[in-house]
């Protein structure tokens, strides 16, 4: 199966918005409800962000939301903190019988 | 809360084979219609879905790996392990357990293992 794509890096001051977008195609971001994002701070195991798009798990804040728009989902951070400074992935459930769950490159969010 | 935990040999040599296992607490294994998966991380890289079990036995491997993975379950234990063939240093990497369903949460700490002679 084929990672989604991610841009590699991207940057923004304190209390900045910034949006990691998350390109796939119809047989995975665009065919089904079931983008999720992950959170990772170096030598930590990924933390789950956003499930089916745009919901949050418990005791993440609401600085944190997420869209789709056709084959590509974004994770929109706002208000942005030092300690968002950290590594996103995105994930896409598709019909994994025969597709598997591809997950995207990865970008670094860098807080200036 | 639910908690996973990875365990295994830190080192394996070339061509032989890799086996982790992975405690599920706080949760029963058997519940709630989900599927324990692995998914592994190389140096420096991105993250790699290996595969996922249901209770029952069903599983899904990536198919990039489905000729030398096998992912099983112990429920009487709350315990899935993975077995990976035939190992080169390219299977160097952090593996990951972790509880999903349409998302993985939780997630273990991970293991580092290290395919080297």
């Amino acid at each position: 199966q084929s990672a989604l794509t991610q841009p590699r890096s991207v940057s923004g001051s304190p209390g900045q918005s910034v949006t990691i977008s998350c390109t796939g195609t119809s047989s995975d971001v665009g065919g089904y409800n079931y983008v999720s994002w992950y959170q990772q701070h170096p030598g930590k195991a990924p933390k789950l962000m956003i499930f089916d798009v745009t919901k949050r798990p418990s005791g993440v804040p609401d600085r944190f939301s997420g869209s789709k728009s056709g084959n590509t989902a974004s994770l929109t951070i706002s208000g942005l903190q030092a300690e968002d400074e950290a590594d996103y992935f995105c994930c896409a459930y598709g019909a994994t019988y025969d597709y598997g769950v591809p997950f995207g490159g990865g970008t670094r969010l860098t807080v200036l | 809360q639910v908690q996973l935990q990875e365990s295994g040999p830190g080192l394996v040599k070339p061509s032989q084979t890799l086996s982790l296992t992975c405690t599920v607490s706080g949760a029963s294994i058997t519940g709630d219609g989900y599927y324990w998966s692995w998914i592994r991380q190389r140096p420096g890289m991105g993250l790699e879905w290996i595969g996922y079990i249901y209770y029952s036995g069903t599983t899904y491997y990536n198919t990039s790996l489905k000729s030398r993975v096998i992912i099983s379950v112990d429920t009487s234990k709350t315990q899935f392990s993975l077995r990976l063939t035939s190992v080169t240093a390219a299977d160097t990497a952090i593996y990951y357990c972790a509880r999903s369903e349409a998302w993985f949460d939780p997630w273990g700490q991970g293991i580092l293992v290290t395919v080297s002679s």
